[in-house]
């Protein structure tokens, strides 16, 4: 069964530094999303993608935050001067209809 | 999207029928029920959705009253394994973006 991957598992990065958090989506899927899951809290929105652009994006997206999906398969999100807050796991999304496949996350902690 | 409440946490034995109710006061004439399942450090999963009255599928059953404001997830003869956090989603039809927007979900857990 086709699933989403992402990389790498687990991303340590010094506050101030940009990350850059991979996903490859399953391959027939045209809609892609990140979340992110703080320890101990809900999962939360963070943006979609749809036709090469960002068709939705929270709150939380803010100028730190961009995507990409550079080539065919890849999806990126890049995070900008880290915050130690940044420290969550991101779950990368994609859905051809309604059901969403989730990643297994990037846990990024940021120290 | 319309605010969904479920109980925060469930207890079960193994080999009993669970039912998850949630509520859903304000869900729009577009918005259908969808539920997800997650396991720690894991990307949640989708178990089921549906619009109106009963779908049955593999894993779970979903009952939605004519009035819609409620939906009740069944998991026939859980085990060990169905211990995780579910969640009780309202999502758009026809959303372009389809985001889904997390609660905090019913934790379950399933004892010996």
């Amino acid at each position: 069964e086709p699933e989403v991957t992402q990389t790498p598992s687990h991303q340590v990065t010094q506050m101030g530094q940009e990350v850059i958090l991979r996903c490859v989506p399953i391959s027939n899927h045209l809609y892609f999303y990140w979340y992110r899951q703080i320890l101990g809290q809900k999962v939360e929105f963070l943006v979609s993608f749809y036709n090469n652009e960002i068709s939705e994006k929270s709150e939380i997206f803010d100028d730190q935050f961009s995507v990409e999906r550079p080539d065919g398969s890849n999806f990126t999100l890049k995070i900008r001067s880290t915050k130690l807050e940044d420290s969550a796991m991101y779950f990368c999304a994609s859905r051809p209809g309604r059901e969403q496949y989730f990643g297994p996350g990037t846990r990024l902690t940021v120290t | 999207l319309a605010k969904t409440t479920q109980p925060i946490s469930m207890d079960s034995y193994e080999g009993q029928e669970v039912n998850i109710t949630c509520s859903h006061n304000n869900i729009a004439t577009n918005d259908y029920i969808t539920w997800y399942q997650q396991f720690p450090s894991q990307g949640p999963r989708f178990i089921i959705q549906g619009y109106k009255t009963k779908v049955t599928n593999e894993v779970a059953s979903l009952f939605i009253p004519a009035d819609r404001k409620s939906s009740t997830l069944s998991l026939p003869r859980v085990s060990l394994s169905d211990t995780a956090v579910y969640y009780c989603l309202v999502a758009r039809q026809g959303n372009q973006g389809g985001k889904l927007i997390f609660g905090q979900g019913t934790e379950l857990s399933v004892k010996p």
